[in-house]
């Protein structure tokens, strides 16, 4: 069975431009969360999709960063404008149910704003 | 406001040592208490975990100790070897009513020297 992927597994971008980041959950996985651990501190929590609905955004930084889930599936993460503090690895995770706390991560996507 | 904290922030081992990390948590919501392992390159995978009704929980060489009055739990690693360096994550979330966000401590690098 195929992890939780994520793509690109590194970005470099100029202040101002935009990235899209991809994540593609485990087959089947109705949760799907994004997360974001910037310079060594503590893996912060973003948003969570149940399917394709935004259960929990409470998370997201602020209104330059959008997330979308196209038919419960893969889902994306786009940064518009980006700024220097919105580097960090942003990691994608994804669960079965409610009932199964367990959540796995894909590899990540390590963001550098320049 | 950090709600998990995590420490020592670093820690070398002799191999077969014993490593020990701590976490303590404000919410009392939470109900429980993941300890994810996580090797350069890849994300996150669960190491083990444990509910609040139990004080203890062991898995092969790795026990989690959880101290409910105390609000800290923590993880010990017996007859640690090279293999086990990683950096460690302890987390908590309020499980399946709230739909298992899960808030982290800021990690524990672990080395464990031949």
């Amino acid at each position: 069975e195929a992890g939780v992927t994520q793509f690109p597994s590194h970005s470099v971008i100029e202040k101002g431009q935009t990235v899209t980041l991809r994540c593609d959950p485990i087959s089947g996985h109705d949760n799907l969360y994004w997360y974001r651990r910037v310079m060594g501190k503590e893996i912060k929590f973003l948003l969570h999709f149940v399917k394709e609905s935004k259960q929990d955004e409470s998370g997201m930084p602020n209104n330059r960063f959008l997330a979308e889930r196209t038919g419960g599936t893969y889902s994306t993460l786009k940064v518009q404008p980006a700024e220097l503090e919105d580097s960090g690895v942003y990691f994608c995770a994804s669960s079965q149910g409610l009932a199964k706390e367990t959540q796995y991560f894909g590899p990540g996507t390590r963001l550098l704003v320049l | 406001q950090q709600q998990v904290k995590q420490s020592p922030q670093s820690l070398i081992v002799q191999k077969g040592g014993i490593s020990i990390i701590n976490c303590a948590y404000e919410n009392t919501a939470f109900d429980y208490f993941p300890w994810y392992q996580q090797f350069p390159g890849k994300g996150p995978a669960l190491l083990i975990a444990i509910r609040p009704d139990v004080s203890e929980k062991k898995e092969g060489r790795f026990t989690i100790s959880f101290n409910k009055s105390a609000k800290q739990f923590s993880l010990h690693i017996m007859d640690s070897q090279p293999g086990d360096s990683a950096t460690y994550f302890c987390a908590a979330s309020k499980g399946r009513t709230s739909g298992s966000r899960l808030t982290f401590g800021e990690g524990t690098q672990l080395t464990v020297n031949p």
